[in-house]
């Protein structure tokens, strides 16, 4: 499968826990975004990254989120200390090796995150 | 403040008509466009990307750009009960790395 890569697709947690959410882009892409998408509500942007860069994370909130996306492996979005806010879809998408957020954008599957 | 606004519909039409769909944006410098179609519980699915004025066509789909008028549209010809989904207006605003999503506008092809 050449898609955009998202696990798991189903992540419960408990409030506090910790959350683990991996993406692997399309063969050939280097860009990485990483999107939640809250119920009722569009998909809002968290975080852009190439390898081993993160190159706009306007969209992260300020505690408790961190992403990465090392030169091996895929990208990792972290979501330390959960609460019931963060359960949301998280996806994630890839574009080409071309300057700026006007390339098509692919989205993976999606992680469903549930808190408890 | 950038937006990204659509009617949340529900717009329904029935099988075999044109279905219209409607984005106006705030940034007059955008220069991306692009159409996804979500169906519940799925992932974004790109459909059309447009970036100069005019329309844009491929198979049953049609994008039309007006940046005078910050609208960008989607018309979707002989509509099909498979087409029922959320589709989703996005524009990378000008300086912007990001998409920026409207809310989406819920179709229902009626058989």
């Amino acid at each position: 499968n050449a898609g955009v890569m998202q696990n798991p697709r189903h992540l419960v947690r408990r409030r506090g826990q910790e959350a683990r959410l991996r993406c692997s882009p399309m063969k050939g892409h280097s860009h990485v975004y990483w999107y939640r998408q809250l119920p009722e509500e569009g998909l809002k942007f968290m975080v852009y990254l190439q390898k081993e860069n993160i190159i706009d994370e306007s969209g992260m909130p300020k505690e408790r989120f961190s992403a990465e996306f090392p030169k091996e492996g895929p990208s990792i979005l972290r979501i330390q200390q959960v609460v019931r806010g963060d359960s949301a879809a998280y996806f994630c998408a890839s574009s080409p090796p071309l300057t700026g957020g006007n390339q098509p954008q692919h989205f993976g599957d999606g992680t469903r995150l549930s808190i408890l | 403040q950038k937006e990204v606004e659509q009617n949340s519909g529900p717009l329904s039409v029935p099988e075999g008509a044109i279905a219209s769909l409607n984005c106006t944006y705030s940034d007059r410098g955008s220069q991306s466009f692009f159409w996804y179609r979500q169906y519940s519980g799925k992932s974004p699915e790109l459909i059309m990307f447009i970036y100069s004025n005019g329309d844009k066509e491929d198979g049953r789909f049609t994008a039309q750009l007006n940046k005078a008028s910050q609208y960008v549209s989607l018309l979707i010809r002989d509509s099909q009960p498979s087409d029922s989904a959320t589709y989703l207006c996005a524009v990378n605003f000008a300086g912007a790395n990001n998409l920026f999503f409207g809310t989406g506008t819920r179709l229902t092809v009626i058989p």
